[in-house]
């Protein structure tokens, strides 16, 4: 079946501009989270959605990250004025359940560069 | 916070050698750790996934052990293939949903 997409793969913005990046889970899937990934290290933690509630944005890095997931599928991570820290790798993962036993599901990632 | 540490950063190997890759970790109360690997511009594809009760899991060449106690985990893939260059990654489950990456080890396999 189909996995997580994410969409654009590759982003490009310029110092100041708004982002969107969007990311399809795997349908059914009560829970989406979204990582950032800096170039060399691994994944880190930025929020967590419960269907379309989203308990926990503590690693959300400034308050130009917004998250939202309002029908509890269809998720979109915004930058607002992005700034050269915030290029990253930008990952989704989903999965069909909530708590520890669940297995996380990645999508193949959004590249944002800010020049 | 949970520190997920991996060595080596990089490791290259002739084929056919065994390859041996090391996680540790610095909460040992986990739920469940898990290896990754990811390629370039590619997102993460899970290769085992240990329990907390689980010692060890196997998947063909690969098996990965779990030891909570000393907050370690190791990879051995077995008569490694160029196929296996890539980036992996170990992760940590600590809490109920939050996965704590380590920041990889890059496999290059000579052919």
């Amino acid at each position: 079946g189909a996995g997580v997409s994410q969409s654009p793969r590759y982003k490009v913005a310029k110092r100041g501009q708004d982002v969107a990046l969007r990311c399809d889970p795997i349908s059914g899937h009560v829970s989406l989270f979204w990582y950032q990934q800096a170039l060399g290290q691994g994944p880190e933690f930025l929020t967590y959605f419960q269907n379309e509630a989203q308990l926990d944005k503590s690693g959300l890095p400034s308050d130009r990250f917004f998250a939202e997931r309002p029908e509890g599928s269809v998720s979109t991570l915004k930058i607002q004025r992005t700034q050269q820290e915030d290029s990253a790798v930008y990952l989704c993962a989903s999965s069909v359940g909530s708590g520890a036993p669940y297995e996380q599901y990645f999508g193949p990632g959004t590249r944002l560069t800010v020049t | 916070k949970q520190e997920v540490t991996q060595i080596p950063a990089a490791l290259s190997v002739p084929e056919g050698e065994n390859l041996v890759l090391n996680c540790s970790f610095t909460d040992s109360a986990i739920y469940n750790l898990q290896w990754f690997r990811q390629d370039p511009g590619k997102g993460l594809t899970s290769l085992l996934l240990i329990q907390s009760s689980q010692r060890e899991q196997t998947s063909g060449r690969l098996n990965a052990s779990l030891d909570k106690s000393s907050g370690r985990s190791t990879l051995y893939i077995a008569a490694s293939q160029p196929g296996d260059s890539a980036t992996y990654l170990c992760a940590s489950r600590p809490g109920d949903y939050k996965l704590s990456f380590g920041a990889g080890t890059t496999v290059t396999v000579r052919a």
